[in-house]
């Protein structure tokens, strides 16, 4: 079955650490990968997407994510958090067809302390 | 760009009756749009793609006649929960599909009393 999983469901970083939550997803041949991020109170925001080309993305806010096929593993990193980071981040995995369905992984709640 | 609401944005009613969530592409026109439930401190579940101007397809387990779906236009998607009750009392999340990617509204809380 189609799966996607989050290693981290919490994790607590002081101010300055480097970051990096994990998301692996059963294989499925051609995906589209994402990382959404969810701030307290707020909708559900696009951080970045893979669809092709370059393994390494860049997203918004200084984060980026790293494909690697043969893990099946979609990572995402920041080398510097900060206090505004504190939010819920969610991996999600489209694996094609006409739909973009979405399988979501179950979240990890990232909490940056000052 | 890529925006989405939903109203309201919270809702309270009484068990039995029926409450309607609407979903609006504002920026833009989607073929297809997803509702979604969020469980405290849990990942969404999809409930249902909501294809406009056909039927909406349902995930297993969600009943297509409690939860009623019209995508009239493609820019409006309505999630109807009819004959509500205390355990539909959930967090209502819609998303829209654009260039591939889905972008969500800021969710609808419901509330059964």
């Amino acid at each position: 079955a189609q799966s996607v999983s989050q290693h981290n469901h919490h994790v607590i970083l002081s101010e300055a650490a480097s970051l990096e939550l994990g998301c692996n997803y059963s294989y499925g041949g051609t995906v589209n990968l994402f990382w959404y991020v969810q701030y307290p109170g707020q909708h559900l925001q696009l951080l970045l997407k893979y669809f092709s080309g370059d393994p390494l993305v860049k997203g918004i806010k200084g984060f980026e994510a790293e494909f690697i096929k043969s893990k099946f593993s979609f990572n995402l990193r920041k080398p510097s958090v900060q206090w505004s980071d504190t939010a819920e981040y969610f991996c999600a995995v489209n694996y094609g067809g006409a739909t973009n369905k979405l399988i979501f992984g179950t979240g990890t709640l990232l909490a940056v302390q000052p | 760009g890529a925006v989405v609401s939903q109203h309201p944005s919270w809702v309270i009613c009484k068990s039995g009756t029926s409450v309607k969530i609407e979903c609006r592409s504002l920026d833009f026109q989607a073929t297809t749009m997803f509702w979604y439930r969020q469980f405290p401190k849990q990942s969404l579940m999809l409930m249902a793609t909501s294809n406009e101007g056909s039927k909406a397809t349902y995930e297993q387990g969600v009943e297509k006649d409690k939860f009623l779906i019209n995508h009239a236009s493609l820019t409006l998607s309505t999630l109807t929960v009819t004959s509500a009750h205390p355990e539909d009392s959930s967090f209502y999340i819609c998303s829209a599909t654009w260039a591939g990617t889905q972008y969500f509204g800021p969710g609808t809380r419901l509330l059964v009393l």
